[in-house]
């Protein structure tokens, strides 16, 4: 059974840095592409970027509103997938869900959608 | 505001069927794969429906999805009361280069 643990959420103040981390088990970790995604409260989801395998790889790529700030990063010998955030700003208080990428080949681009979701981890960001 | 279109609520009474819709344009729906998630409150969302309408192993077959041109529907026939939860379209956009959601359909059994 694929087991996603996110931990490191907590609350930060405007500016501030946080890193999360994602432990996966029951599926070969190394071979996953794996993306980030975030819930604001009572609102949406809002991919927040992506790691490739190593094997095809293991470049990064980030949704707008965090490129720049946000750095996804990953273990494979520790099967753990890290998001580390800097200058964070109060519109980053969200729930941070680590994912499994379901990863497509269409008209030869390459695309991920998420497929399987961790419990998520709590970050706020206030003064 | 998310970048695909979906109703805020839904409802339908038991052993009824729903539809929800999803609407996009010809940069994601159009061109790339639709999935479907359900999310229960205060709980992760659970991929129910991939590649338009496929369904992984454990998903009922009262769930069923399907896509036309820059729009999708995901239908829920046999309606019971533990399907009331929130339902998110996503597909991939071809101009932001990157999965993107719509903005949820909460879905009530009354």
């Amino acid at each position: 059974e694929v087991q996603l643990v996110e931990s490191g959420g907590g609350l930060v103040k405007p500016g501030g840095s946080l890193r999360l981390s994602c432990g996966g088990s029951g599926f070969i970790f190394n071979n996953e592409w794996m993306s980030w995604v975030r819930q604001a409260p009572g609102k949406g989801l809002e991919w927040v970027g992506r790691i490739r395998s190593i094997t095809d790889g293991g470049t990064t790529d980030y949704a707008a509103p965090v490129k720049g700030r946000f750095s996804i990063s990953r273990d494979d010998s520790k099967t753990t997938l890290y998001l580390q955030m800097n200058s964070l700003k109060t519109e980053d208080t969200a729930v941070y869900y680590c994912t499994t990428d379901r990863v497509n080949v269409v008209r030869g681009l390459i695309t991920n959608i998420p497929d399987y979701w961790g419990q998520g981890t709590l970050v706020t960001v206030s003064s | 505001q998310s970048v695909l279109t979906q109703p805020p609520s839904a409802s339908g009474t038991p052993g009824q069927r729903v539809t929800i819709s999803c609407s996009g344009s010809s940069s994601n729906i159009g061109s790339n794969f639709v999935y479907w998630y359900k999310q229960l409150p205060g709980t992760a969302p659970k991929l129910l429906i991939f590649r338009n309408n496929q369904r992984p192993s454990g998903v009922p077959d009262r769930f069923s999805g399907s896509k036309s041109g820059t729009s999708a529907s995901l239908a829920i026939s046999g309606l019971r009361s533990e399907d009331e939860a929130a339902y998110y379209c996503a597909t991939w956009d071809d101009n932001l280069r990157g999965p993107v959601f719509g903005g949820g359909t909460k879905l009530t059994v009354l």
